[in-house]
């Protein structure tokens, strides 16, 4: 929605097998952001990038978890080693210029690691 | 630490009357405060937002409150629709900051009844 699509919608995977989930957001945007969002449980910050500083990680519930913004545009989540509790829905954000304070979400990828 | 906090998992209301979802935060640091509606299986979509240095902001049906001394702020929905049958997530930030990073609050789930 809203320019921002994600890709796979759904994943299973198998426990201790690593996933990609892509994030294609429209252009011009100012920041990107990856949440997720567990049974039960509210959005939970991942990371952001912003230009050309350095990406905040701070969310980031482990090193099996990475993130990375090719040519200022697409986003890949990888998450390596996958456990049972890293099923979520995984969003991504756009924050587009001009627009500050306002997130604009994909769809979401529902990862469910069996 | 749940700096975000929305106490309310569900909330039962008849259609034409009032909503009232409220959200607390523990941070007084925060300066800008959003809410959002996610349906099932779509990502969050913005709803209203207000900024510190006010104590209210309308739209339409949708009104936001600000309590800075009680660190509070609640999202006022009249009259009620069906079609606010939603999660609402409230969310906060501290844009001084210049990092525009968004803590979301557990979700209330509204169900308007027809």
């Amino acid at each position: 929605g809203a320019g921002v699509s994600q890709s796979p919608s759904n994943k299973v995977t198998e426990k201790g097998k690593d996933v990609e989930l892509r994030c294609d957001p429209i252009s011009g945007h100012t920041a990107l952001y990856w949440y997720r969002q567990s049974l039960g449980q509210g959005l939970e910050f991942l990371i952001y990038f912003q230009g050309n500083s350095a990406p905040d990680k701070s969310g980031l519930p482990s090193d099996r978890f990475s993130a990375e913004r090719t040519g200022g545009s697409v986003s890949t989540l990888t998450i390596q080693r996958t456990q049972q509790e890293d099923s979520a829905v995984y969003l991504c954000a756009i924050e587009r210029g001009g627009l500050v304070g306002y997130l604009f979400f994909g769809p979401g990828t529902r990862l469910t690691v069996l | 630490d749940q700096q975000v906090k929305q106490n309310s998992p569900s909330l039962s209301v008849q259609e034409g009357r009032i909503s009232i979802l409220n959200c607390d935060y523990t941070n007084s640091m925060f300066d800008y405060f959003l809410w959002y509606k996610k349906y099932p299986a779509e990502g969050p979509t913005f709803l209203i937002s207000i900024s510190s240095i006010k104590d209210k902001n309308e739209d339409g049906r949708f009104t936001v409150f600000l309590n800075k001394s009680a660190k509070h702020l609640s999202l006022h929905i009249v009259p009620s629709q069906p079609g606010d049958s939603a999660v609402y997530f409230c969310a906060a930030t501290r844009l001084a900051s210049g990092t525009y990073k968004y803590i979301f609050g557990t979700g209330t789930r509204l169900k308007v009844l027809a």
